[in-house]
């Protein structure tokens, strides 16, 4: 049982490039969720979904696009990176509403 | 709109100590509060999720007190170790989905 993974572990982006950060849960959770941490500001919400083919904004949503084609994945996009992207990103899973459950995290450089 | 304060940011103690760490949250119409611990560098580790329902969780050392009423949550831990060094994190549930988080304690057990 693996639980919730996160690929990649690191990336180094130049300004305008893209890239996708992949989510991938084995709990059968219905919920997931996509959050950033960054110093002094702590973790906040990107986006979330709250079952396959859904997603919704959080807090933090300009920049970045979501994608829930299965109920294990939720991919991450940014469509065109810039150095206010950099930051680690966190993913995380839960039934329902309930207790939730973190990957180990994408730490991202956009330069 | 929903706030999480943790107090305090950082705090330093000898091994073998009790302590206690805070989190104070603004709207006390929460259904549940979960405590994370992060270690450097490292994805967030659930410890301990608390239902309104209820007003204490306990894991080993570890016990988390939560008054609704008043908005604040306790985290007690029991005869502190050097592995209990990290980032301990709490949060709440945000419009019944996301978490909203704190900006955590840091602590330092010193052996």
């Amino acid at each position: 049982n693996a639980g919730v993974t996160q690929t990649p572990k690191f990336r180094v982006l130049k300004t305008g490039q893209s890239m996708t950060l992949l989510c991938a849960q084995d709990m059968n959770h219905e919920y997931m969720y996509w959050y950033r941490q960054d110093p002094g500001m702590g973790l906040r919400l990107i986006h979330y979904s709250v079952g396959e083919g859904t997603t919704a904004k959080g807090e933090v949503p300009d920049g970045y696009n979501v994608s829930r084609l299965k109920k294990q994945n939720f991919l991450l996009g940014l469509e065109s990176a810039a150095p206010s992207q950099t930051s680690v990103y966190f993913c995380a899973s839960s039934y329902r509403a309930g207790e939730q459950y973190f990957g180990p995290g994408t730490r991202l450089t956009v330069t | 709109k929903q706030e999480v304060t943790q107090i305090p940011a950082a705090l330093s103690v000898p091994e073998g100590e009790n302590l206690v760490l805070n989190c104070s949250f603004t709207d006390s119409a929460i259904y549940n509060l979960q405590w994370f611990r992060q270690d450097p560098g490292k994805g967030l580790t659930s410890l301990l999720l608390i239902q309104s329902s209820q007003r204490e969780q306990t894991s080993g050392r570890l016990n988390a007190s939560l008054d609704k009423s008043s908005g604040r949550s306790t985290l007690y831990i029991a005869a502190s170790q050097p592995g209990d060094s990290a980032t301990y994190l709490c949060a709440v549930p945000r419009a019944g989905t996301a978490l909203i988080f704190g900006k955590g304690t840091t602590l330092s057990v010193s052996s």
